[in-house]
């Protein structure tokens, strides 16, 4: 059973405006979210993080919000540009010892459309 | 430039045959992993490692050893691979977390894809 679930496999939206992607995730111990990106042959890289401490982080363009109540989090792009296309990853992990296992949704594909 | 090498990116072979995966970072990370992707089940873990001599199993080891002799290097080991093991690999390496725990951002290899026929 899949513990963090992002549950729109696509979105697309018009280069400038607002990109919303959403993560909903089932175990209440994870304590720290990540957001990867990755484009075709390539791996992900990291883009963005918050930690269960906080709601709202912010970094240029990107910002992630979470919602501890409701168990979900939601990436927002402003404003979205071509080069942002690609597949977005919501990540999360527990306090888990020195294993920095994190549990991967099974990612959005983002289309941002000149 | 701070990466993970990984190779090959694409291997084609049959089941039975012997092979390796090299990953290798040059950032100085004590921690690292590999992942397989699958379609519908997104990135698991295989195995990872804490630092030199030191490995443990992710979530889906069968199949698969690894060895961690030297810092930079993380090889992935399959014996005697077979169909279900066709799949996308990503090695990822990170620093040292501070707190000792927890997630901590990882820098991913570019991946390589096997096929067992």
């Amino acid at each position: 059973d899949q513990q963090v679930k992002q549950n729109s496999p696509s979105l697309s939206v018009q280069e400038g405006r607002i990109s919303i992607l959403n993560c909903d995730y089932t175990n209440s111990m994870f304590d720290y979210f990540l957001w990867y990106k990755k484009y075709p042959a390539e791996g992900p890289t990291f883009l963005i993080s918050i930690s269960s401490i906080k709601d709202k982080n912010e970094d240029g363009r990107f910002t992630v919000f979470l919602n501890k109540s409701a168990k979900h989090l939601s990436l927002h792009i402003v404003p979205s540009q071509p080069g942002d296309s690609a597949v977005y990853f919501c990540a999360a992990s527990a306090n888990a010892g020195n294993n920095r296992k994190l549990i991967w949704g099974l990612g959005t594909s983002l289309a941002v459309n000149p | 430039e701070a990466q993970v090498t990984q190779n090959p990116r694409y291997l084609i072979t049959v089941t039975g045959k012997k092979l390796t995966v090299t990953c290798s970072q040059n950032m100085n990370h004590e921690y690292m992993s590999w992942y397989r992707q699958d379609p519908g089940l997104g990135l698991r873990q295989i195995y990872y490692s804490m630092n030199v001599e030191v490995t443990d199993k992710g979530d889906v080891p069968e199949g698969y050893k690894v060895s961690r002799k030297e810092k930079r290097n993380f090889p992935l080991i399959l014996e005697s691979p077979s169909p279900n093991q066709t799949s996308l690999y990503f090695c990822a390496s990170s620093p040292r977390d501070r707190r000792g725990s927890g997630a901590n951002v990882l820098t991913f290899g570019a991946g390589s894809r096997l096929t067992v026929l």
